[in-house]
């Protein structure tokens, strides 16, 4: 099994800030990684795959990186919508793996 | 606009098994893969297992003595079973859509329904 960690668990941060969350896995997956943001109630949106594919309709405020082991989805400039838990997920093996989560809150 | 919607008992007593389905509407079911995904209380997000439309499956090894997913595609709807269920099966249980350019990505989810396993 793929571990997944992600860094921080919880972000405070203001509307148009830059903000980086982080994705480690337990061991390399080239680039098979996705990026989901869920907001509250609500069912998770694709963001990103293969790490930095940007999911078609997704704002390009949206970027993603990494491969191996390291991977960073990366906000430009936030906006309302985006307070919300951010995923990571592998699916370079069985069973994919989600990493715990990252909460972006209004500062 | 795909959409999907899971529905099924919100309760289940211990070692009952677990049933739900999930319609899909504004798309078809063919040609997908459809996973189940759950999300217990203060836990991480866990795969359980995906079917394709033309019925091969795959399941996490951590479930699969106790999993079945199966599809009907004249109803164009998904079902899951998790037999033997316990309370840490208690979870949101959410259907995803496969994206077809990348096998294992989710690119349409559902709201998720609750199941909390209790006698």
């Amino acid at each position: 099994v793929i571990w997944v960690t992600q860094s921080p668990s919880l972000l405070s941060a203001s509307a148009g800030d830059r903000v980086t969350i982080s994705c480690r896995m337990s061991q390399g997956i080239s680039t098979y990684l996705a990026w989901y943001r869920q907001k509250p109630g609500k069912a998770p949106d694709l963001l990103i795959y293969t790490a930095s594919t940007l999911q078609s309709g997704v704002p390009s405020r949206f970027s993603g990186s990494g491969s191996g082991t390291d991977f960073t989805l990366t906000i430009s400039s936030l906006q309302s919508e985006d307070f919300a838990t951010y995923y990571c997920q592998q699916y370079y093996n069985f069973p994919w793996t989600f990493g715990p989560g990252t909460k972006v809150e209004i500062k | 606009q795909v959409q999907l919607q899971e529905s099924g008992p919100g309760l289940v007593k211990p070692s009952e098994t677990l049933s739900l389905t999930c319609v899909v509407s504004g798309g078809s079911v063919s040609g997908y893969y459809w996973s189940w995904i759950r999300q217990s209380p203060g836990k991480e997000l866990e795969w359980i297992g995906y079917i394709y439309s033309r019925g091969s499956t795959s399941y996490n090894p951590s479930l699969k003595s106790r999993v079945t997913v199966s599809i009907d595609t004249s109803k164009n709807q998904v079902s899951l079973k998790l037999s033997s269920a316990t309370a840490a099966d208690t979870a949101v249980y959410s259907c995803a859509r496969g994206n077809p350019s990348a096998l294992g990505v989710f690119d349409y989810w559902g709201q998720g329904a609750l199941v909390t396993v209790s006698s």
